[in-house]
């Protein structure tokens, strides 16, 4: 079946190591997109790709990093950086944008991160 | 700026009951719009969404939303609650700034009493 799979389910962190969270879909979608969660809380968008070898940040990018050297696959790096990094992480992705009929983002599962 | 709020927390409706859950949109011009759901600890799934056309939308689970343009808002309905219903519901705008960028609300925690 066609989706989007996150690995690992949970992950623990000690401090100063990064951590590297797997994301692959087999949609065939362009664009791919890492959000945070928080409880309480919307998701916010840390980093975004809308092409092979090209990726943006987004509104809390600070701490994170990300590749894209395939279209099927966009790992997000939480760095020690990250002062805060529990919380819960979703990646998601959609076809090409088109500003006539717009588009839908397909979540994953998503990852939990715990800093232990 | 861009903004989307949900101003009910948590919302606990009796099984059989109809559910209204409010959404609210800040932008400058028409949006797209979603609702999504959420089950404890899983990631988010698409019940309806709205690009164009006809306001009054349909979405599975036997959802609907409706999108009125003079208050910014985008409810969404379900004129039957059932337990499985149970989850938390978000809203979340889509602007057309070059990519598929979404805002989303911070969430209503629907509980469904039996």
């Amino acid at each position: 079946d066609g989706g989007i799979t996150q690995s690992p389910k949970y992950l623990f962190r000690k401090e100063g190591q990064n951590v590297t969270l797997s994301c692959e879909q087999n949609l065939n979608h362009d664009a791919m997109y890492w959000y945070r969660q928080d409880p309480g809380q919307g998701l916010r968008l840390i980093y975004y790709s809308q092409i092979v070898n090209d990726f943006q940040k987004g509104d809390i990018a600070e701490g994170y990093s990300v590749s894209r050297e395939k279209k099927e696959s966009f790992p997000l790096t939480v760095t020690s950086a990250q002062k805060n990094p529990t919380a819960f992480y979703l990646c998601a992705s959609s076809s090409t944008f088109r500003r006539t009929s717009g588009n839908t983002i397909y979540f994953g599962e998503g990852s939990w991160l715990t800093v232990v | 700026a861009q903004s989307v709020t949900q101003p009910d927390i948590h919302i606990t409706v009796s099984e059989g009951a109809s559910l209204e859950l409010r959404c609210n949109y800040s932008y400058g011009a028409t949006p797209y719009l979603f609702w999504y759901v959420q089950s404890p600890g899983q990631g988010l799934q698409l019940l309806l969404k709205y690009f164009s056309g006809d306001t009054l939308v349909q979405g599975i689970k036997g959802f609907e939303a409706e999108f009125k343009r003079s208050q910014s808002s985008f409810n969404l309905r379900k004129p039957s609650v059932h337990w499985s219903d149970a989850a938390e519901y978000f809203c979340a705008v889509g602007f057309s700034g070059g990519y598929n960028k979404l805002i989303f609300g911070a969430g209503t925690r629907l509980a469904v009493h039996p």
